[in-house]
């Protein structure tokens, strides 16, 4: 069945930086767009970044441009997050997540999320 | 942007009860609305996508409606299996925007 697995959370310091990963299987990963989406403590769900495909086109939320990247290797069946600059706002379960094919910007299938906590 | 505001932001209801949430959209997005489950602790499921097409191995007293800026989702039964925070997302325009959340508990 379809699965997501995000890694690479913990706890940075203000300023500090980490790198997400989440492996796929079940789908061909090659064939489908994909985000990252975070959830704040209490919050609720925001769109962070995504990347078509073939890693040819990217998007990012206004609140994380420039600082975070996303990237992904089809040959590993891996998505990635590089975040830098982190703020103390950025702390929240991140999650990849499968977009909906044709349906470009819908979120389809997620992963179990990874705890980011940016604390000094 | 588009903003997606969901109503009530809170619920109590009894199991049997019929359960309704509104999503409005600030802007029409035909129907292109998803809804997701989420459970406390644990990731978003999908439930609904294309204002009312049921995902693979939803329950049947889930459904949804609507089109252009106003969508609902009900519960035609409530369930303790159904206590959780339900959020819609429009796809319709970049980028892709949640509503706040409704969360549903057991009276």
């Amino acid at each position: 069945q379809v699965q997501l697995v995000e890694s690479g959370g913990g706890v940075v310091q203000p300023g500090g930086s980490l790198r997400l990963s989440c492996v796929v299987s079940g789908f061909n990963f090659s064939t489908y767009g994909m985000f990252w989406a975070r959830q704040a403590p209490g919050k609720g769900l925001e769109w962070v970044a995504f990347i078509h495909y073939d890693g040819g086109r990217k998007y990012y939320a206004d609140s994380v441009k420039g600082r975070f990247t996303i990237s992904r290797d089809n040959s590993k069946n891996t998505l990635y997050l590089q975040m830098n600059s982190l703020r103390v706002e950025d702390m929240a379960v991140y999650y990849c997540a499968k977009s909906g094919g044709w349906d470009l910007w819908r979120f389809d299938i997620w992963g179990q999320g990874t705890m980011i906590t940016v604390s000094s | 942007d588009i903003q997606m505001t969901q109503s009530p932001s809170s619920l109590s209801a009894s199991v049997g009860d019929r359960v309704t949430i509104t999503c409005r959209a600030s802007q029409g997005i035909s129907k292109y609305l998803a809804w997701f489950q989420q459970k406390p602790g644990k990731a978003p499921k999908s439930l609904i996508y294309a204002t009312s097409n049921l995902q693979s191995g939803v329950p049947s007293n889930f459904s949804g409606s609507g089109s252009g800026t106003e969508f609902t989702l009900t519960i035609s039964s409530l369930q303790p299996d159904d206590l959780a925070t339900y959020y819609c997302q429009q796809y319709n325009t970049f980028p892709p925007t949640f509503g706040g959340g409704t969360k549903v508990e057991m009276k």
